[in-house]
């Protein structure tokens, strides 16, 4: 069966350090991979999708980026982290084919605290 | 663009009461359409799905209606239990490539 994996769980980071965030899926090939940003009390925003290695789509600017370095590896990371990133950072994946009917699955969730 | 309206919350309810939660969307095409489930501090886990007209998507107890003619799809339960508490989230995916718009969530409080 599938699993996906998200680390650390929790993380707390001064403003101006780096960030990277990793996600690894396993029992599936050639997945999609989202991260996605949910703020206290609100609902999701979809951060970066990638449909394979090196490709990588952004939804809104910001201070992050995405990468993935593998085919089940999708890191998310900052080279100087804002305030207004703290929040907490959801992975999930999607079977490959582009079909709409496929649901996605989500990680365990990071959460970032900056001070 | 597509977009999902959901009740606001929290919702509170006592144990083994009638649960609705209202999901209204706006989509071009026939979107699939789902609801999650987050528990505290946790990632969300998928509840059920519905992928065309008056498809009914069902999991422990819990029951949706895909209803194009009011672009809606209610969440309903029979007889809630405390173990029901959550955050609920309605979300489509589009036509094409899977990119799911979520609503803002509905917090579920059921009491003993």
């Amino acid at each position: 069966s599938q699993t996906i994996h998200q680390w650390p769980a929790t993380l707390v980071q001064p403003v101006g350090s780096p960030l990277s965030l990793e996600c690894t899926v396993e029992g599936t090939s050639n997945p999609n991979l989202y991260w996605y940003r949910q703020a206290a009390g609100r609902g999701l925003q979809l951060l970066f999708y990638s449909v394979g290695i090196g490709q990588i789509s952004s939804e809104v600017p910001q201070n992050l980026s995405a990468s993935r370095p593998q085919d089940r590896q999708f890191i998310l990371s900052s080279k100087k982290l804002l305030l207004s990133d703290s929040g907490f950072y959801l992975c999930a994946w999607s079977s490959g084919h582009s079909n709409s009917n496929q649901p996605q699955h989500f990680g365990d969730g990071t959460r970032l605290s900056i001070l | 663009g597509n977009s999902v309206t959901q009740m606001e919350g929290p919702v509170t309810l006592s144990e083994e009461a009638f649960l609705t939660i209202n999901c209204t969307y706006t989509a071009t095409g026939y979107p699939s359409l789902f609801w999650y489930v987050q528990y505290p501090g946790e990632g969300l886990q998928l509840l059920l799905k519905a992928t065309k007209a008056d498809d009914k998507g069902s999991n422990k107890g819990f029951e949706a209606t895909y209803r194009k003619e009011t672009t809606s799809f209610h969440l309903e339960k029979g007889s809630v239990q405390v173990s029901d508490s959550a955050v609920y989230f309605c979300a489509l995916s589009g036509t094409g490539f899977q990119k799911l718009v979520f609503g803002t969530g509905t917090r579920l409080l059921v009491s003993p």
